[in-house]
């Protein structure tokens, strides 16, 4: 059973562009929602996190969009360039639970100049 | 800036052979994870250690793969024998715990088995 289901699978957008990515979770335990980057062949390093206290964090021209409702989250990057094209993951886990994450599957992003 | 440092960053393995991997966390973190990363998918939990302790061991397909934290610092993984499908990425990751899940990732160990 997949508990994050991360889309699109790729996206492909312009330099200076916006790109979206989307985020599913199931398991309402869920509290704290972190963004992956991962370049080919390195580790996946956080780009921006939150907790479901709030609807929106931005930092930089990163932003999640969170929709506790909807059991959704979204992280938008504005004015994208090609040094942006990288996979991204959103995660999910419970802090003060089991704290592991689990990943959605990714979205590889390409952004053309 | 400190960082999760894994090794060896390659290892190519024949089949039915014994492989380990070593990780050593951000100084002070209490929690360790291993992950599996299989090409075009998001990683995925096999253990998680709290200081020595195992935590979370529920994906570690433990009649071929071990894993320990003796003194709560560094920590090993182990395959034997190694299967084809065991073709990935090995990922480490460490975090304070105690509610504080920000997790970092060192740059993994990819392995092929032939």
């Amino acid at each position: 059973q997949q508990q994050v289901k991360q889309s699109p699978q790729s996206l492909i957008v312009q330099k200076g562009g916006i790109s979206i990515i989307n985020c599913a979770y199931e398991n309402t335990a869920f509290d704290y929602f972190p963004w992956y980057q991962q370049f080919p062949g390195k580790g996946p390093a956080l780009l921006i996190a939150i907790r479901p206290d709030v609807s929106e964090k931005k930092e930089g021209r990163f932003t999640i969009s969170f929709n506790k409702s909807a059991k959704q989250f979204s992280l938008h990057i504005m004015d994208s360039q090609p040094g942006d094209s990288a996979t991204y993951f959103c995660a999910a886990s419970q802090v003060g639970g089991s704290e592991k994450l689990v990943f959605g599957k990714g979205t590889k992003l390409t952004v053309n100049p | 800036e400190a960082e999760v440092a894994q090794s060896p960053r390659y290892k190519i393995t024949e089949k039915s052979q014994a492989v380990a991997f070593w990780c050593d966390p951000i100084s002070g973190h209490a929690t360790l994870y291993w992950y599996r990363q299989i090409l075009g998918q998001g990683p995925e939990l096999l253990v998680q250690f709290q200081d020595e302790s195992v935590v979370d061991d529920s994906q570690l397909p433990k009649d071929r793969f071990s894993a320990e934290r003796l003194k709560g610092v560094d920590s090993t993984l182990k395959i034997q024998p190694a299967e084809l499908g065991d073709s990935a990425m090995y990922l480490c990751a460490s975090s304070l715990g105690q509610v504080n899940t920000e997790a970092f990732f060192g740059q993994g160990t990819r392995l092929t088995v032939v």
